[in-house]
């Protein structure tokens, strides 16, 4: 059992959609992260949220942390084929462990 | 600037034997963690240190050793290796634990035949 779940595992949709991950646990985390991993590469940080009901927007995603820190979703406005690959969230919990969730792969198709 | 180095990118092992995942990092940061993924999969946190000296068990430690001899290496050992072992290995490091960015190496990719 994953401390944090992902869903959906899959998605594909196509260009100009939009779409929202969703990373949920019930523990409470310090802060949460959120990684895109391409293929062949580790995975590289997008942003770090940190205070419960925190927005944070980068360009077309917009993430958002829960009130009570247990999840946070990222949505993504007008998906574009460049933002095909595996969004990860990672938290931090007691015992310094930084923890990922399962993962979600997004494929974008033009 | 470097960052994470690991070595080596490709390894193929047969059942039983042994070897060291190699990882460096440049950055003087304190934290360093071993990851691995397998297909498709999330990645499930093997062991980590918080500091020379120090490491920790993380969610799937069994078959792995570590140490941290020196801020900059940390290396993974396997002893044994099990097919079950066949997997991406990741090692990241960071400063603190707190939202601060964890950095990536490229992955070693394992196979155990």
């Amino acid at each position: 059992t994953q401390l944090l779940e992902q869903s959906p595992q899959f998605l594909s949709i196509q260009e100009g959609e939009n779409l929202t991950v969703y990373c949920n646990s019930s523990s409470v985390f310090s802060s949460l992260q959120w990684y895109r991993q391409e293929p062949g590469e580790g995975p590289v940080l997008l942003v770090t949220v940190v205070t419960g009901g925190e927005v944070k927007k980068l360009k077309r995603l917009t993430f958002q942390f829960g009130d009570a820190r247990k999840d946070s979703s990222l949505h993504i406005t007008a998906a574009q084929p460049g933002d095909t690959g595996l969004y990860l969230c990672a938290g931090a919990k007691a015992g310094n462990m930084l923890t990922f969730g399962g993962g979600t792969r997004l494929m974008v198709k033009p | 600037n470097a960052g994470v180095t690991q070595t080596p990118k490709f390894r193929i092992l047969k059942i039983g034997q042994s070897m060291t995942l190699q990882c460096a990092q440049d950055m003087n940061h304190n934290y360093m963690y071993w990851y691995r993924q397998d297909p498709g999969m999330g990645l499930k946190l093997i062991y980590y240190s918080v500091g020379a000296g120090i490491t920790d068990k993380g969610e799937v430690p069994n078959g792995y050793n570590v140490s941290r001899s020196t801020t900059e290496d940390f290396p993974l050992r396997l002893e044994l290796a099990a097919p079950s072992q066949t997997s991406v290995y990741f090692c990241a490091s960071s400063y603190s634990i707190r939202n601060t960015e964890a950095f990536f190496g490229q992955g070693t990719r394992l196979t155990v035949v």
